[in-house]
């Protein structure tokens, strides 16, 4: 039973550049969510997805947007990097209606 | 924004001591989880003790939660170097399961 995973591992990108990461969520889990965790701090919730849409989302701009296709995979889209955006993202998905989440292991992204 | 305060930042202790990490939090919640991670890598889930209960054990973890207090403390007994890594508290934020809040995290370090 695969858990979730999340691609690419690391990226290196530029200012202004735009970005797109990749989440398969754990088997039989319908609801996907992603966050952004800066160096040492703790994970700050972006947005969730269920039913291939956006459900509920943290206190991020549009510079940020997703998508989740109908086999409950999922990604995040990011815009005119800043510097500021250099974090490890981590997708995490459930199934709807149970509050345990499983994390993937991340993508950390630099922006130079 | 975070919702969860951990306490200490950081902890460390000898193998086979004790380590409690206290988690405070600031809305009213559904449940309050509590979370751990290695080197920046995935989260991985401990346990979960919802609202209307006030203590949980799994294994050699022990969570106790005080609503009125707005509080949560997780111990670890009889630590192992394997435990050493960050831990994290996650609640629901505003009884809206869609949104969860972490807190900073407390660095537990146990030296063999």
């Amino acid at each position: 039973d695969a858990g979730v995973t999340q691609s690419p591992t690391h990226l290196i990108k530029t200012r202004g550049q735009q970005v797109t990461l990749r989440c398969s969520p754990k088997s039989g889990h319908d609801t996907v969510s992603w966050y952004q965790q800066a160096l040492g701090q703790g994970p700050q919730f972006i947005f969730q997805y269920y039913e291939e849409e956006e459900r509920q989302r943290g206190n991020f701009p549009d510079r940020f947007s997703g998508h989740q296709f109908p086999n409950y995979s999922s990604e995040l889209n990011v815009n005119a990097l800043l510097l500021g955006d250099s974090a490890l993202y981590l997708c995490a998905s459930r199934l709807r209606g149970h509050y345990e989440q499983y994390f993937g292991p991340g993508t950390r992204l630099t922006v130079t | 924004s975070q919702q969860g305060e951990e306490d200490p930042q950081a902890l460390s202790i000898q193998e086979g001591e004790n380590a409690t990490m206290n988690c405070s939090y600031k809305t009213s919640i559904n449940n309050l989880q509590w979370y751990r991670q290695n080197s920046g890598r995935g989260l991985v889930h401990l346990i979960l003790i919802r609202s209307n209960e006030r203590e949980k054990h799994s294994g050699r973890l022990r969570v106790t939660l005080d609503t009125s207090k707005k509080s949560s403390s997780l111990l670890i007994t009889a630590s192992r170097a394997a435990d050493t890594a960050s831990y994290f508290c996650a609640t629901d934020a505003q009884g809206n399961n869609n949104d969860m809040r972490f807190g900073a995290g407390t660095r537990l370090t146990v030296k063999p």
